[in-house]
């Protein structure tokens, strides 16, 4: 399966506690997305990365939020001090530079109890 | 500057048609269409570019407005497979976020 993968695809944790995702996007894929998505709405964008360079960043991502796309390869999502507002559907996409379509993974659910 | 989506839910009966509409307030430069089944990603379905431009595949079409900054999405003679989420997106200009829609729920029933 050549998609975008995205792990853990469930993450349970208590509130104050610290999480990190990964997404490994299409290769090749210059670009890639994080999104969050809760119960009923359309994903909301968190944060856009063109190879290694984070180029765009939602007012949503507070500062306990952190995303990185080290060689620009996979990225990971930090949250720190979760809260249970922080619950949702973490999804990750990624598209060739010039090409519109964005691919999605099938996202990481995190619980804050 | 979230697009909104009408209506936000739609039951049928296998083969009958559906309209989906997608309206903004800001200048549609684009729209994207995407389809998610409960617990999964969101699909891909197909981008319009340019005001008036329709496109389709199978018997899913849509059209873009762009002078009146909506976009349709049409649904005919559907199949059980259809059900899902469908969400509307547009890019901001001069950025590449995609901005969704708050979805419309369409139930398929034999």
């Amino acid at each position: 399966d050549t998609g975008v993968s995205q792990n853990p695809r469930h993450k349970i944790t208590k509130r104050g506690q610290n999480v990190t995702f990964r997404c490994d996007p299409i290769s090749e894929h210059n670009r890639l997305y994080w999104y969050r998505q809760t119960l009923g709405q359309g994903p909301e964008f968190l944060t856009y990365f063109q190879n290694e360079a984070q180029l765009e960043k939602s007012r949503l991502l507070s500062d306990r939020f952190s995303a990185e796309r080290p060689k620009g390869s996979f990225s990971t999502l930090e949250i720190q001090r979760t809260e249970q507002g922080d619950s949702a559907m973490y999804l990750c996409a990624s598209s060739p530079v010039g090409y519109n379509e964005q691919f999605f993974g099938p996202g990481t659910r995190l619980t804050v109890l | 500057q979230q697009p909104v989506q009408s209506p936000q839910a739609v039951i049928l009966r296998e083969g009958e048609d559906a309209v989906i509409n997608c309206s903004s307030s800001k200048a549609l430069y684009s729209v994207h269409w995407y389809r998610q089944k409960h617990g999964e990603a969101p699909v891909f379905l197909m981008i319009l570019l340019k005001g008036g431009e329709q496109k389709g595949h199978d018997k899913i079409s849509a059209s873009f407005n762009e002078k009146k900054q909506q976009s349709s999405l049409y649904l005919t003679a559907s199949q059980l497979s259809y059900s899902g989420t469908y969400f509307c997106g547009r890019i901001i200009q001069g950025a590449q976020k995609l901005v969704f829609g708050q979805g419309t729920r369409l139930t398929i029933n034999p």
